[in-house]
């Protein structure tokens, strides 16, 4: 069946460092992207988002690519700080109208 | 409220009780998603409203779970027989309208624990 999942379960980066995310999608047809991140006894929070006619989106220390042929989508956040210590989520959604789908994530530790 | 309120924050149940969960969206918000999270999982959708129907009801995963939405408002998420299988963290999200690539605005969730 379709599913999105990332390639490694855990992330540990040294503060100041930039981090990469990465998350392969196997639904041909999603065309709306999101990356949510959430922090220990929190929900989901949203990150970012990218529509599948682009290939790169840029937010405050944080950049979402987007490997359409690859089917293949990416978190970049630079100059990483202890807070952004979470679990990160990959979620793809395949046309208007139809549910979010997540990725099981992938633990981000930040090391002082 | 300024966010998705959940309650309770955690709930403890006896294998066979019935639980309900309740979820507060983000005051003018249409649509309305409960979501399932296990222990080092993802989000397992369970079912969305728009308004107080419920167009996609596909991840209830049987028939003792059951959700209902009243003035376009409140959600209770009901569980039938709770087994410990049920046991996860149920989060409840809210958006602006259903689909459309309207971002979703999470609660805390229930931690539900069947012992």
């Amino acid at each position: 069946g379709e599913s999105v999942g990332l390639h490694l379960p855990t992330l540990s980066v040294q503060e100041g460092d930039n981090s990469i995310i990465n998350c392969a999608y196997s639904n041909s047809a999603s065309d709306y992207f999101i990356w949510y991140k959430q922090e220990s006894g929190k929900g989901p929070q949203f990150i970012i988002d990218i529509r599948s006619n682009m290939d790169k989106r840029q937010g405050q220390r944080v950049t979402v690519l987007l490997n359409k042929t690859v089917k293949h989508l990416s978190l970049q956040i630079a100059a990483t700080q202890p807070g952004d210590s979470a679990v990160y989520f990959c979620a793809e959604m395949a046309g208007a109208n139809s549910k979010l789908t997540f990725g099981k994530g992938i633990t981000l530790s930040v090391r002082p | 409220g300024a966010g998705v309120s959940q309650s309770p924050s955690n709930k403890v149940t006896e294998k066979g009780k019935d639980v309900e969960l309740r979820c507060d969206p983000i005051s003018g918000h249409t649509a309305l998603y409960w979501y399932r999270q296990s222990l080092g999982q993802g989000l397992e959708f369970l079912i969305y409203f728009q308004g107080n129907s419920a167009p996609d009801k596909s991840g209830l995963p049987s028939d003792r779970f059951s959700a209902e939405r009243t003035g376009g408002s409140v959600s209770t998420l009901t569980i039938q027989r709770t087994q410990q299988e049920d046991s996860a963290v149920y989060l409840c999200a809210s958006s602006p309208r259903a689909g459309n690539r309207e971002k979703l605005f999470f609660g805390s969730g229930t931690q539900l624990s069947v012992l």
